[in-house]
């Protein structure tokens, strides 16, 4: 099993739609989690991190659920401009970011 | 404005060349580390630094080495190129356990 899980897509939705991602974890004792968002030929960005109480920042939301090991990314009225993949992040070492472990990503493209 | 950058966006190399990819960031952080990403195999950590001189292997380190001299300039060095080391190599920097900020990476060809 991968440690860190995602369905590659793509998501194909038209804009406007609500879509959500899901990534799951294998490692239980994984302390922190992140979003990233890498355009095409791009490098990765932060796109939030994930709190355990869940999180939202605008059209987008984040949450954490510990006991099913998952997170999850949904984005509400989708944008042209979110048309990206987004990489699931999970950090294993408290106190530091040395060793985050990436999901392979997932693609979305938003359509006219 | 926060940066890291890397020293070439495109380079190509004849197998057994050695081949030097540098990454500068401004941002005075602790920690520096080297990817490669490849289509289906995601991101993959190189090598990483958490200080000057330090390093640490990451989860694919053969074949490569890695020089940190001064702590904004992190090295990755591949001794002698061969072709399964073509791929997109992204260089990212961190100050304890915040984001990762990245370079916009260096996509290298072996020939």
């Amino acid at each position: 099993r991968k440690e860190v899980e995602q369905d590659p897509g793509p998501f194909n939705v038209p804009e406007g739609a609500t879509v959500a991602f899901n990534c799951t974890y294998s490692n239980s004792a994984s302390q922190s989690f992140f979003w990233y968002r890498q355009d095409c030929r791009k490098e990765p960005k932060l796109l939030m991190s994930v709190y355990s109480s869940g999180n939202e920042d605008g059209r987008f939301t984040a949450q954490l659920n510990r006991a099913s090991q998952y997170i999850s990314l949904l984005i509400r009225d989708s944008k042209l401009s979110d048309s990206a993949t987004y990489l699931c992040v999970v950090n294993v070492n408290a106190g530091n970011n040395r060793k985050l472990i990436w999901g392979l990503g997932t693609s979305l493209a938003v359509n006219p | 404005d926060v940066k890291v950058t890397q020293s070439s966006r495109y380079l190509v190399k004849r197998t057994g060349e050695k081949v030097f990819l540098e990454c500068v960031q401004d941002m005075d952080h602790e920690n520096m580390f080297w990817y490669r990403q490849d289509p289906g195999l995601g991101l993959r950590l190189i090598y990483f630094s958490y200080d000057v001189k330090m390093k640490e292997k990451g989860d694919i380190p053969e074949g490569y080495s890695v020089s940190r001299e001064k702590k904004e300039r992190f090295s990755l060095i591949l001794e002698s190129a061969s072709t399964n080391q073509t791929s997109m190599y992204l260089c990212a920097s961190s100050s304890g356990v915040h984001e990762q900020f990245f370079g916009p990476g260096t996509r290298l060809t072996v020939l």
